[in-house]
C-alpha cells in the first residue's frame, strides 16, 4: 500500500508569482484535503476535494484553488504571492463514505517560501 | 465555530517517565471526534490517538491515553513509559461528526505542544 506523497519537498517563489503543489493520495483514497502550517502553528485547513469537486473550504482566498483529477491525486495552486504564503503545505488523504470515519492520512508536506 | 487550545508550548520529560499535554476546545457541538496528532521533525503527521464524543470511556492505544472530561471540554493526552522516538510536536485537533455517522471533512488544531524526551 502507497502512503501519500507530495511534491516538490521544497519550493522558493517570489512575491507575486503562481505556484502548484502536488499530492498522489494513499491508495484506494477518494478524497484529498489540504491544510497550510505556519511556522509554529497548526495546520489550518484551506479545502477538500471529494469526487473532482471541491467539498468544503476554510477562511482562505479565492487565490487558494485547487483540483482533483479521476485517479483521486491533487494539485493546490496559489496565485499571486505574498509573504504571508510561506508555510509547510500538507495534503492529507482519506476513503469517505456516509457511515463511516474517514481517517486522514496526511503527506509529508511541502515547504513552500516566498520571498 | 470551534477553537482547540493547548496551553503548553513546551514540555520535557524523562525517558521512561510520564507526561500528560493538555487540551482545551470549544463547541457548540455535541457530536465530534477528537483527536491527538504527532508530527516528529520529518513532518509527517501521524494520528496518535482518536476519541468519540459520544463514548464514555476514554481511549487508550499502547502507552498513550486520554482523560475525556466533556462537561469541560477537556482531552488531555497521557504517555507512559516515554521513550526517545515520542519526541515530537502534539497536536490535538476536532472534527464534527454528523448524526448520520460520517464526519465533516476538516481538521481543527491546535498550536501545538513540543514534547522532548531526554535520556
Amino acid at each position: 500500500e502507497t502512503g501519500v506523497t507530495q511534491s516538490p519537498t521544497h519550493l522558493i517563489k517570489t512575491r507575486g508569482q503562481q505556484v502548484t503543489l502536488r499530492c498522489s493520495s494513499q491508495s484506494g483514497h477518494n478524497t484529498v484535503s489540504w491544510y497550510q502550517q505556519a511556522l509554529g502553528q497548526g495546520p489550518q485547513f484551506i479545502f477538500q476535494y471529494y469526487r473532482e469537486e471541491e467539498n468544503g473550504r476554510g477562511n482562505f482566498p479565492p487565490r487558494f484553488s485547487g483540483l482533483q483529477f479521476p485517479n483521486y491525486s491533487s494539485e493546490l495552486n496559489v496565485n499571486a504571492l505574498e509573504l504571508d504564503d510561506s508555510a509547510l503545505y500538507l495534503c492529507a488523504s482519506s476513503w469517505r463514505t456516509g457511515d463511516n470515519y474517514n481517517e486522514q492520512f496526511f503527506g509529508p508536506g511541502t515547504r513552500l517560501t516566498v520571498l | 465555530a470551534q477553537t482547540v487550545t493547548q496551553s503548553q508550548p513546551e514540555m520535557s520529560v524523562q525517558e521512561a517517565e510520564t507526561v500528560t499535554l493538555s487540551c482545551t476546545y470549544d463547541t457548540s457541538e455535541s457530536n465530534y471526534y477528537l483527536f491527538w496528532y504527532k508530527q516528529p521533525p520529518s513532518r509527517q503527521m501521524i494520528l496518535v490517538i482518536r476519541q468519540e464524543a459520544y463514548k464514555q470511556q476514554n481511549a487508550t492505544e499502547n502507552r498513550f491515553s486520554v482523560n475525556f472530561q466533556k462537561a469541560a471540554k477537556s482531552f488531555s493526552l497521557k504517555i507512559s513509559d516515554s521513550q526517545l522516538g515520542d519526541t515530537a510536536m502534539y497536536f490535538c485537533a476536532f472534527m464534527k461528526r454528523f448524526d448520520y455517522g460520517g464526519s465533516q471533512g476538516n481538521l481543527i488544531f491546535g498550536k501545538g505542544t513540543k514534547l522532548s524526551v531526554k535520556p
